[in-house]
């Protein structure tokens, strides 16, 4: 059975701090895992995804996520925060085997100061 | 011209009517979605559509009936509304059936059972 956890239900950095939200995952086999983010009032946009190809994956917005099979680990980071990416990120995964499940992570809240 | 969108945006309404919220895509998708996200943000799937069949029907009341006349529409209606059911639903879509695809969201209809 897959499932997803995201340690952390509310992270705040500083403006130009690194970015670092955690997500773990729980899967039988290796998973599909992405990353979404939610600004406020506003349906999920995709920041990445991984597809089982490279484990170092960028995506939009400056954002990138390495997934590690060792850890069961897909961490979302940024070198540099910016206000605007004041927002709730959640983490989701989709098994390879059953593409009928997909779960998401309970998300985490992104506080920039200023 | 906006991607997937939702009507209405916020519905209130009293327990025990019957309500509906639309949702249509200009993307060309074969798949939408229907989520609910709940007051602690937890994103669960409910429905999913391909070429207007149903393919995912998770745990969900049977008070909730998605409908798909073409393939750019999936409604969702829902009978005997109850407190329980006040959430944001959103609605997304996917050019594939699996979940590996990128999902794009709907801005969200948010109901308030009263």
């Amino acid at each position: 059975a897959q499932s997803v956890t995201q340690l952390g239900s509310h992270v705040s950095v500083s403006e130009g701090a690194l970015v670092l939200l955690r997500c773990n995952y729980s899967s039988s086999v290796p998973p599909y895992l992405f990353w979404y983010v939610q600004y406020p009032n506003q349906g999920l946009q995709l920041l990445l995804k991984y597809t089982s190809a490279a484990t170092l994956v960028k995506g939009i917005n400056g954002f990138e996520a390495e997934f590690k099979k060792s850890e069961t680990s897909f961490h979302l980071t940024k070198p540099s925060a910016h206000m605007s990416d004041a927002a709730e990120y959640f983490c989701a995964v989709s098994d390879q085997n059953n593409f009928n499940k997909f779960y998401f992570g309970s998300g985490t809240k992104l506080n920039v100061k200023p | 011209d906006t991607a997937v969108s939702q009507t209405p945006k916020y519905l209130v309404t009293q327990m025990g009517n019957d309500k509906s919220i639309k949702c249509e895509q200009n993307l060309g998708h074969d798949t939408m979605y229907w989520y609910k996200q709940d007051s602690k943000k937890f994103l669960k799937i409910m429905f999913s559509y391909n070429n207007k069949e149903l393919i995912i029907n998770e745990t969900v009341p049977n008070r909730f009936s998605p409908k798909s006349p073409d393939k750019a529409h999936l409604n969702l209606h829902i009978n005997s509304l109850e407190l329980g059911d006040s959430a944001v639903y959103f609605c997304a879509s996917s050019q594939g059936a699996g979940f590996t695809d990128t999902q794009y969201f709907g801005p969200g209809t948010r109901l308030t059972v009263l």
